[in-house]
């Protein structure tokens, strides 16, 4: 298996709701990644993991709640959010380092278009 | 933060032309990768360059990293209509900053068959 499989591809919620969006991979990656993508825009990294551990946070807001319970999967808790959080939600891979995330070259899954009402 | 500049923002060709598009940084890179994404669907993963002055080929598809690693390039021979797409380079700078790669804004490839 070669490839990150995210669920749902498609998401309409209103502004109260709680919603997750799922990333699942089998290629034994250590490093797992959220990016969001405004249309027409490059991907913004939002959250990464390093086995298993939070790394990086780029200044999320709080209505954004990344989990990873397992090493192939990573999860992104959704709740009260805004109109403009309206997006592609991309999560992806690499391989990893013991020491923390490296530059390496990512595997992205097909993403989730999520529409906020 | 790091900042990548990266032109044209828009190009449109005939099928048959040739493509190039451009990343500049202020700063010196660790790496450089690029990325496809076709319309409706995810980044993919093209080639990653490490060394100062790298070229590398991949079919009709040459990567140059320039030799202070600051600046990079794609360039495409003969497009074609399966070249459609937007190309993102992603900047690593390493150090403290491994795994925060900061994507250009993208140039969109337009193809006429």
């Amino acid at each position: 298996d070669t490839e990150v499989t995210q669920t749902p591809k498609h998401l309409v919620m209103g502004m109260t709701n709680k919603k997750s969006l799922k990333c699942e991979q089998h290629m034994g990656h250590r490093a797992m990644y959220w990016y969001k993508q405004k249309a027409k825009k490059p991907p913004e990294l939002m959250f990464v993991y390093s086995y298993e551990k939070l790394s990086i946070n780029e200044s999320v807001p709080s209505r954004f709640s990344p989990e990873c319970p397992n090493s192939s999967l990573l999860n992104l808790h959704l709740h009260a959010l805004q109109p403009e959080d309206s997006a592609l939600y991309l999560c992806a891979s690499s391989q990893g380092r013991i020491g923390g995330p490296t530059d390496e070259k990512l595997l992205f899954g097909s993403g989730t278009q999520l529409s906020v009402l | 933060g790091q900042q990548v500049m990266q032109i044209p923002q828009y190009q449109h060709v005939q099928e048959g032309e040739d493509f190039t598009t451009y990343c500049n940084s202020s700063t010196t890179l660790s790496n450089i990768q690029w990325y496809k994404q076709r319309p409706g669907g995810h980044p993919v993963f093209l080639i990653q360059l490490v060394k100062s002055g790298e070229v590398k080929k991949q079919k009709r598809l040459t990567f140059q990293f320039g030799e202070a690693k600051k600046n990079s390039s794609l360039h495409i021979t003969a497009t074609q209509t399966t070249d459609v797409g937007t190309y993102f380079c992603a900047a690593g700078a390493g150090g403290t900053s491994y795994g925060k790669l900061t994507f250009g804004q993208g140039t969109i490839l337009t193809v006429h068959p």
